[in-house]
């Protein structure tokens, strides 16, 4: 079993739509968790850290469940400049910041 | 905001060759760098972490003696993929860590393709 696991896609939406994303991890002792943005040939770009209570920016919303192990991301009113692949990434130690990527959820939104 | 600068962008070298990749971060110091690999439409799959002044550590499955990890000051670390052959080609990304805590924010440069022909 990976030790992330995404649901790679595509998710093919309209503007304006609601997406949700789950990723799943296998490690319980994980300490931290966040979702990257990449867009095609470019490195992850950080788009926010998820907190144990559920955390919010703008149009996105992230939560954690650890008894179940997974975190999700909630895109609302989908843009187009929102088309790209979701990475979920995991701390799985607590050491160094140690991350390990799921294999990304791919968004395409059209008009 | 923290720049992690990496170079170069991308290369193309013939099979038997050595490539040398530097990471860089420009506005702090890093005492942790990490290197990874992505092949087209897969995950980002940790390499290595590159610690200041020691030996880095691999991950299972890399070959440290094929890739080589110096991380000789705070702000720079350089990976050589030495006698590059064509599964060798790839999108290389380094990542610095900002700080101590293992939630310190990470930093990634804008990554390195390499094809190897």
């Amino acid at each position: 079993r990976k030790e992330v696991e995404q649901d790679p896609g595509p998710f093919n939406v309209p503007e304006g739509a609601t997406v949700a994303f789950n990723c799943t991890y296998s490690n319980s002792a994980s300490q931290s968790f966040f979702w990257y943005r990449q867009d095609c040939r470019k490195e992850p770009k950080l788009l926010m850290s998820v907190y144990s209570s559920g955390n919010e920016d703008g149009r996105f919303t992230a939560q954690l469940n650890r008894a179940s192990q997974y975190i999700s991301l909630l895109i609302r009113d989908s843009k187009l400049s929102d088309s790209a692949t979701y990475l979920c990434a995991v701390n799985p130690s607590g050491g160094y910041n140690k991350l390990i990527f799921g294999a990304g959820t791919r968004l395409a939104v059209h008009p | 905001g923290a720049v992690v600068s990496q170079h170069p962008s991308w290369v193309i070298c013939k099979s038997g060759t050595s490539v040398k990749i530097e990471c860089r971060s420009l506005d702090f110091q890093a005492t942790t760098m990490f290197w990874y690999r992505q092949f087209p439409k897969q995950s980002l799959m940790l390499m290595a972490t590159s610690n200041e002044g020691s030996k880095a550590t691999y991950e299972q499955g890399v070959e440290k003696d094929k890739f080589l990890i110096n991380h000789a000051s705070l702000t720079l670390s350089t990976l050589t993929v030495t006698s590059a052959h064509p599964e060798d080609s790839s999108f290389y990304i380094c990542s610095a860590q900002q700080g101590a805590r293992y939630n310190s924010p990470l930093h990634f440069g804008n990554g390195t393709r390499l094809t190897v022909t």
